[in-house]
C-alpha cells in the first residue's frame, strides 16, 4: 500500500510564474491536508478538503492560492504569480475520515523555490 | 479553539541523555494526541499517539502519557542517540479531523 505521494518534490519558479503541486492520498483515504514550512519554522495549516469538498480554508491565503480534490485525480495546491516568500516545503496528509481523531499520515513534501 | 503549546527548543544534549520535550493543550472535548517526527529533509512520521487520558504511547524508546488533569502530553526518552535528532512536533486531533501541531522542538544528540 503505497502512502502519501506529491510531486514534484522540488520545483523552482521565477517571480510572477504559477507552481502546482500535486497530492495522492493514501489508497481508501478520502480527507486530504495542505501544510506550509517556512524555513526554521513549524508547521502552518492551510487547507483541509475532502473528495469535491474544501472543509476547512481558514489557513489559506486569501489571494493567489487555492485548492481543489477533485471527484478523479490527485489533490492539486495552486499558487499564482509567486513571490519569493512563497518559497517553503508544502506538505500533504491525509486520514480515511473517520470520526475521533485519527492519524494523518504525511507525505515527504514539495520543496518550492522562488528565484 | 484547540491548540497545543510545546517547548520550542532549540534542544541540544548529549548521546545517551535524558530528554523532555514538554506538550500541553488547550480542548473542548476529548482528543486524540499524538507526537510526530521530521528528519532532515523529510516529511511528518508519526511517532506515537495517545487516545484517551491516562493511556501511555511508546515506540523506539520514547514514551508520553496522556494527562487529562496537567492537559499534558510531555515526550520523553531515557537515553538519547544521536540517530534521533531531527525536529518533533506534538499534534492535536479532534473529532472533526482537525489536527493541530505545535511549533516543533528542534533536537540535536552530540556523540
Amino acid at each position: 500500500n503505497a502512502g502519501v505521494m506529491q510531486n514534484p518534490r522540488h520545483l523552482v519558479r521565477r517571480r510572477g510564474q504559477e507552481a502546482r503541486l500535486r497530492c495522492s492520498p493514501m489508497k481508501g483515504h478520502s480527507h486530504v491536508y495542505w501544510y506550509r514550512q517556512l524555513p526554521e519554522e513549524g508547521l502552518k495549516f492551510m487547507v483541509y478538503l475532502q473528495k469535491e469538498n474544501i472543509i476547512d480554508e481558514s489557513g489559506m491565503p486569501k489571494e493567489r492560492f487555492s485548492a481543489e480534490f477533485p471527484k478523479e485525480g490527485p489533490s492539486i495546491l495552486r499558487i499564482q504569480q509567486v513571490v519569493r516568500g512563497d518559497s517553503a516545503a508544502y506538505f500533504c496528509a491525509s486520514s480515511p475520515g473517520l470520526a475521533g481523531g485519527q492519524e494523518q499520515f504525511f507525505g515527504p513534501g514539495t520543496r518550492l523555490t522562488v528565484l | 479553539g484547540d491548540s497545543v503549546t510545546q517547548m520550542e527548543g532549540p534542544v541540544t544534549l548529549s548521546e545517551e541523555a535524558f530528554l523532555t520535550i514538554n506538550c500541553t493543550y488547550t480542548a473542548t472535548g476529548y482528543p486524540s494526541l499524538f507526537w510526530y517526527v521530521q528528519y532532515p529533509g523529510e516529511g511528518l512520521q508519526l511517532l506515537l499517539k495517545a487516545t484517551k487520558a491516562d493511556d501511555k504511547g511508546s515506540n523506539k524508546g520514547f514514551e508520553a502519557t496522556y494527562r487529562k488533569e496537567t492537559t499534558s502530553f510531555h515526550l520523553e526518552k531515557g537515553s538519547v542517540q544521536v540517530s534521533d535528532s531531527a525536529v518533533y512536533f506534538c499534534a492535536l486531533g479532534s473529532n472533526n479531523n482537525d489536527m493541530r501541531f505545535g511549533a516543533g522542538t528542534r533536537l540535536t544528540v552530540k556523540p
